[in-house]
């Protein structure tokens, strides 16, 4: 597809369930971010993906969260026993380049954790 | 749509008119600046970025300003309409930072007809 391509678009769990969250990136881009927005706030880092490496993983609130992208495409936010408060929209982005530049996010997956 | 927002500042403003919206950064040596918009149930969109070597940059509508001195970003946006209603974004990029880009609180901007 033309853009970054994110399902599921919402996902409600229980708490104490696991869930995945998967991201398309645009075809070619090198670059790989996923952030964590709550509501009426800005979107927080949790980690960046350079191809296939996972360089900087600072953001990650706990490790009950893990994301992968073993062939450097397709990448998946993993969120073990799901809590509350980790409620919120998981956006991922994607950037041609290597150094600080435009990233072009996609849709968001809404998680709601009842 | 989402109630974003509930803790947002809020820029009212008539069509037509110019908007400017304002951004404080925290990191001095943050090198690169960008603004994104947002609207309900939305990814973030890219409107327009600017490097640190430079304290003013245009685009269509749209004018970014940085004042390194006090680490202020603007965003001027001329003749504003409907369809600029939105939350608007800053974020900053800094070698400390690596790649990612470290996003501001947001302001929300409506736009009455």
């Amino acid at each position: 597809g033309a853009g970054v391509s994110q399902s599921p678009r919402y996902k409600v769990a229980k708490r104490g369930q696991d869930v995945a969250l998967r991201c398309d990136p645009i075809s070619g881009h090198v670059s790989l971010f996923w952030y964590q927005q709550a509501l009426g706030q800005g979107p927080e880092f949790l980690t960046y993906f350079q191809n296939e490496a996972q360089l900087d993983k600072s953001g990650l609130p706990s490790d009950r969260f893990f994301a992968e992208r073993p062939e450097g495409s397709v990448s998946t936010l993993k969120i073990q026993r799901t809590q509350q408060e980790d409620s919120a929209v998981y956006l991922c982005a994607s950037s041609l380049v290597i150094q600080p530049g435009e990233l072009f996010f996609g849709e968001g997956s809404r998680l709601t954790v009842l | 749509g989402e109630s974003v927002g509930l803790h947002l500042p809020t820029l009212s403003v008539q069509e037509g008119d110019n908007s400017i919206i304002n951004c404080a950064y925290s990191n001095s040596a943050s090198d690169y600046f960008i603004w994104y918009k947002q609207e309900s149930g939305k990814g973030p969109q890219f409107i327009i970025d600017i490097r640190s070597n430079m304290d003013k940059r245009q685009g269509q509508r749209v004018t970014v300003l940085l004042n390194k001195t006090v680490k202020h970003l603007s965003l001027q946006i001329a003749a504003t309409q409907p369809g600029d209603s939105a939350v608007y974004f800053c974020a900053e990029g800094a070698r400390e930072y690596g790649n990612k880009l470290v996003f501001g609180a947001g302001t929300i901007l409506r736009v009455k007809s």
